[in-house]
Parts: C-alpha cells; structure tokens; sequence
C-alpha cells in the first residue's frame, strides 16, 4: 500500500531535549516536505526536499533541522525543543514535477513541549 | 504573491442537506487549486483538483467544486451531506513559482442528525 509513514504518532517531552519525528515513504517520491498545523493558521511549511542531500526552507523553519540522506525517508529534528513548537506536523511527498501532482500526507505527529 | 481565503471557519449542516463551502484565492497566475479534508486523528486526504482542464471538478465521495475566474472562488459543495463528511476542509492553491502548495485556514464542518 503507497503511504506516508510518520513515528512517533504522540510525544510529549520537556523543553530543550533534543527529538526526531521520523518520516518515510514508499512511493519512490523524490519530493518530501513538513509542515506544521495550528488552530486559526492552516498548514504552514517547515522544510521541503526535492530529492536526496537537497533541502531548503520553507515558511516557518526556525528551531528545526531536517535532514535526506536516502530518497525514502526525511527525519524532522528538533535539537532544542520550545513550548511554541507545540503542535501537529504532517510529512507529505509528491513526484518531483510540478507542485500540481497530488501530494500525498502523512497521519500526522502530535507534539507537546512542556 | 498566491494566497487562498476560507471565508467560514465552521460550518454547521443537517444530514441530507447540501454542503457548501467557500473559497477564494488571489493569484497572479493561472491557479492551481486544491481540497483537501482532514478526518479526525487523521492525515489530509485530496478531494479534489483543478489544474486548468474543466472548471466544473468533481471528487471523491460525491462533492465537487467549480472553478469561477471571475469571482476569484473555488467552493466546494456536496448536494446531501452525511454525518461521515464531519471533517475539517482546506482550501489550497499552488505557488507555481515557488513550487509549493498554500494552505486556508480551514472550515471545520459538522453534520447533526
């Protein structure tokens, strides 16, 4: 079955210590992307790949790293973790074409920092 | 600079009564535009798609949404609702030159017996 695969699905952790939300997909996509979701802002960028050793920003990148070493995987890392960084993220990847095809999201991740 | 507007945060319908709700984008292009619907404790699934073929797109599990240049929208509607539609729905128009997806705040949609 052709999924977007996120773990862990719930954390709650304390602030400052270092966490990785991993995400892996089966569907040969070259693009992979996070975002995060707040109440009243929709979806909001973090980061995106367009293929392997390839990342750039995107709207809201502060307090996270990310990292794509092999296509199928595109690991979310927190290194120093903030209340404000509470909130739900998704993994998503498409076909490198245009931002046009489908994209395809993960069940989500939902983060608490206390 | 693209940007998509939901113009209902909630939505309130009785099942078996038509659904519909709005969006409208600014673009400076010819948009690509999106919905998308996000089940409780669930990622987003797509609905459906408009990439400048017909203006009239239908999707899955019976709505459809049209394409209107004129007005700058992109409602989504559904003739008879069902208490499985209860969901949140985004309304998402694509930033060509970017190359990325913009995302509406989202319309929660509740369905009463």
């Amino acid at each position: 079955e052709a999924q977007v695969t996120q773990n862990p699905r719930y954390l709650i952790t304390v602030t400052g210590k270092k966490l990785t939300v991993t995400c892996s997909q089966n569907m040969n996509h070259e693009y992979m992307s996070w975002y995060r979701q707040d109440p009243g802002l929709g979806l909001r960028q973090i980061y995106y790949s367009m293929n392997v050793e390839v990342t750039d920003k995107g709207d809201v990148p502060e307090g996270y790293k990310v990292s794509r070493k092999e296509k199928r995987n595109f690991p979310l890392i927190l290194e120093s973790p903030s209340p404000n960084q509470t909130s739900l993220y998704f993994c998503a990847s498409r076909l490198a074409g245009l931002s046009t095809d489908t994209q395809y999201f993960g069940p989500g991740t939902r983060l608490t920092v206390l | 600079a693209q940007s998509v507007t939901q113009l209902d945060s909630h939505v309130s319908v009785s099942e078996g009564t038509p659904v519909l709700l709005r969006c409208n984008y600014s673009s400076s292009y010819s948009p690509s535009l999106f919905w998308y619907v996000q089940h409780p404790n669930k990622g987003l699934q797509l609905l459906l798609k408009y990439t400048s073929a017909a203006t009239l797109v239908k999707g899955i599990n019976g709505f459809e949404a049209e394409f209107k240049k004129s007005e700058t929208s992109f409602h989504l509607t559904k003739p008879s609702a069902h208490m499985s539609d209860a969901a949140e729905y985004f309304c998402v128009v694509s930033e060509r030159l970017l190359d990325k997806l913009i995302f509406g705040t989202g319309t929660r949609l509740q369905v009463f017996p």
